[in-house]
């Protein structure tokens, strides 16, 4: 059963970068499949941030696309998201999750709830 | 950019059935995902390729799309299944979600 696990602190000022880590347990990222990034606002909806395929290969949401990187280490069978210049606009509970074109986004991590504040 | 539009809110009686819609241009022509949110929880996919339920996801739950708009239905509404619903589809490679319908079973 895949599992995923996000790490990373709670709070970050702003101006400076957001660094989360995703943990996949039960399923080898080398395997195949996207991996990607979501967030959701407090009392918002879902925006999808970006994925990463086990080659490295990437896709940005491009309203983030400028200020997100997105990178996998297969080796620990995770991978990562950096969001830099954030503001109080980018506290939100982050998940990250497997996704599969027209298969859909799933398993979902259980979030990390991220606030950018001074 | 690509969007997708669902209404803010849908209201069901116990038992009776709750369509939720998500608009955008030429939809049918793209695979369409729904996914159920309970709040402080994680969403959870419940629809995937427009009609097909994941295992462990209720009978009750089904799917339809077609020209612009897809649609969740939930045939015998539970009170259980009172949560918010998202529709999602991709664009090129990249991710689209509705705005999301919060769907009371009152």
């Amino acid at each position: 059963q895949v599992q995923l696990q996000e790490s990373g602190p709670g709070l970050v000022k702003p101006s400076e970068t957001l660094s989360l880590t995703c943990g996949v347990s039960g399923f080898s990222i080398s395997s195949g499949y996207y991996w990607a990034w979501i967030r959701q606002p407090p009392g918002k909806g879902l925006e999808w941030i970006g994925n990463i395929y086990h080659s490295g290969r990437t896709n940005y949401n491009p309203s983030l696309k400028s200020r997100v990187i997105i990178s996998v280490d297969t080796s620990k069978n995770h991978f990562s998201l950096k969001l830099s210049s954030v503001s109080a606009a980018d506290t939100a509970v982050y998940y990250c999750s497997r996704e599969e074109n027209s298969r859909g986004i799933d398993p979902w991590g259980q979030g990390i709830l991220v606030t950018v504040s001074s | 950019s690509y969007e997708l539009t669902q209404p803010p809110s849908v209201s069901v009686s116990p038992g009776q059935t709750a369509s939720i819609t998500c608009s955008g241009d030429e939809l049918g022509s793209k695979h369409t995902c729904w996914y159920q949110q309970k709040p402080g929880q994680s969403p959870v996919l419940v629809i995937y390729q427009d009609v097909t339920r994941p295992l462990g996801i209720p009978a009750r739950f089904s799917g339809s799309n077609s020209g612009n708009t897809a649609t969740l239905t939930i045939s015998v509404t539970q009170a259980v299944d009172e949560a918010d619903y998202y529709c999602q589809a991709w664009d090129s490679s990249t991710v689209v979600f509705g705005g999301g319908t919060k769907l009371t079973v009152l």
